[in-house]
C-alpha cells in the first residue's frame, strides 16, 4: 500500500506571496491518480487539481500542480486570503486501499 | 446544479447501526460512481468505501477498517446513496461525506455533500 506524506505539515505565509506544498509517495505510481484538494474550516473539501496538473472547473489559474513518480507538488502562485486553509493530497491505488489522502498540509497566514 | 445531501447523522453507543444517506440531484446519478470518505474530529481524510455504477457492475469496495462492518448501497429509482453501518466503533466517530468518483478524471473527487457527523459513545 502507498503511503502519501506531505510537508511542511504547517506553512506560514502572507498573501502575495508563493506557497509550495510537496506530496510524496512511498512507491511510485501513474501521475494520472494523483489529486489535491483545499478544506476549509467547517467546509467539505474541494477538488483543485487533478491528474497531478489539471485543474478542476472553476479552480483559479494561481493553482497549480505538478510532479510525476513519487514527487507532486502543489503550487499558488499568489496567495489571496482566501487560501488560508488544509490541503490535501490524494492517491488511487488498487484494492484494498483504492484511495489514499496524504495527512494535510495546513497553510496559515504568517 | 451538482448537490449531495447527507442525513441520518447522530449519536449511537459502540455496538450499535446507522444508516446514512446521500440525496443526489444535478447530475445523472445512474452513471456515477459514488465514495464514502470519512473525517475524525480534528483529523484528516479516510476513503471508507465505493459503489461503481450498475452498468459498469454495481461493485463495492471498502477501507480495511470497515469491511465487513459497512455496506454501501444505492437506489437509482430515487437517486440516493446509503451507508449502513453496523458493530460501529468509537474510532468511527467522524463527520461521513459522500463524493462523486470522476473516473476520467483518474478518480478524483469531484463533488462533495456537507457531511453529516457520526458520535459513538456509551
Amino acid at each position: 500500500e502507498i503511503v502519501l506524506t506531505q510537508s511542511p505539515g504547517t506553512l506560514s505565509l502572507s498573501p502575495g506571496e508563493r506557497a509550495t506544498l510537496s506530496c510524496r509517495a512511498s512507491q511510485s505510481f501513474s501521475s494520472s491518480y494523483l489529486a489535491w484538494y483545499q478544506q476549509k474550516p467547517g467546509q467539505a473539501p474541494r477538488l483543485l487539481i487533478y491528474g497531478a496538473s489539471s485543474r478542476a472547473s472553476g479552480i483559479p489559474d494561481r493553482f497549480s500542480g505538478s510532479g510525476s513518480g513519487t514527487d507532486f507538488t502543489l503550487t499558488i502562485s499568489r496567495l489571496e486570503p482566501e487560501d488560508f486553509a488544509v490541503y490535501y493530497c490524494q492517491q488511487y491505488g488498487s484494492s484494498p486501499r483504492l484511495y489514499t489522502f496524504g495527512q494535510g498540509t495546513k497553510l496559515e497566514i504568517k | 446544479e451538482v448537490q449531495l445531501v447527507e442525513s441520518g447523522g447522530g449519536l449511537v453507543k459502540p455496538g450499535g447501526s446507522l444508516r446514512l444517506s446521500c440525496a443526489a440531484s444535478g447530475f445523472t446519478f445512474t452513471n456515477a460512481w459514488m465514495n464514502w470518505v470519512r473525517q475524525a474530529p480534528g483529523k484528516g481524510l479516510e476513503w471508507v468505501g465505493r459503489i461503481i455504477s450498475k452498468t459498469d457492475g454495481g461493485t463495492t469496495d471498502y477501507a480495511a477498517p470497515v469491511k465487513g462492518r459497512f455496506t454501501v448501497s444505492r437506489d437509482d429509482s430515487t437517486n440516493t446513496l446509503y451507508l449502513q453501518m453496523n458493530s460501529l466503533k468509537t474510532e468511527d466517530t467522524a463527520v461521513y461525506y459522500c463524493t462523486t468518483d470522476r473516473p476520467a478524471w483518474g478518480y478524483a473527487g469531484d463533488y462533495w455533500g456537507q457531511g453529516t457527523l457520526v458520535t459513538v459513545s456509551s
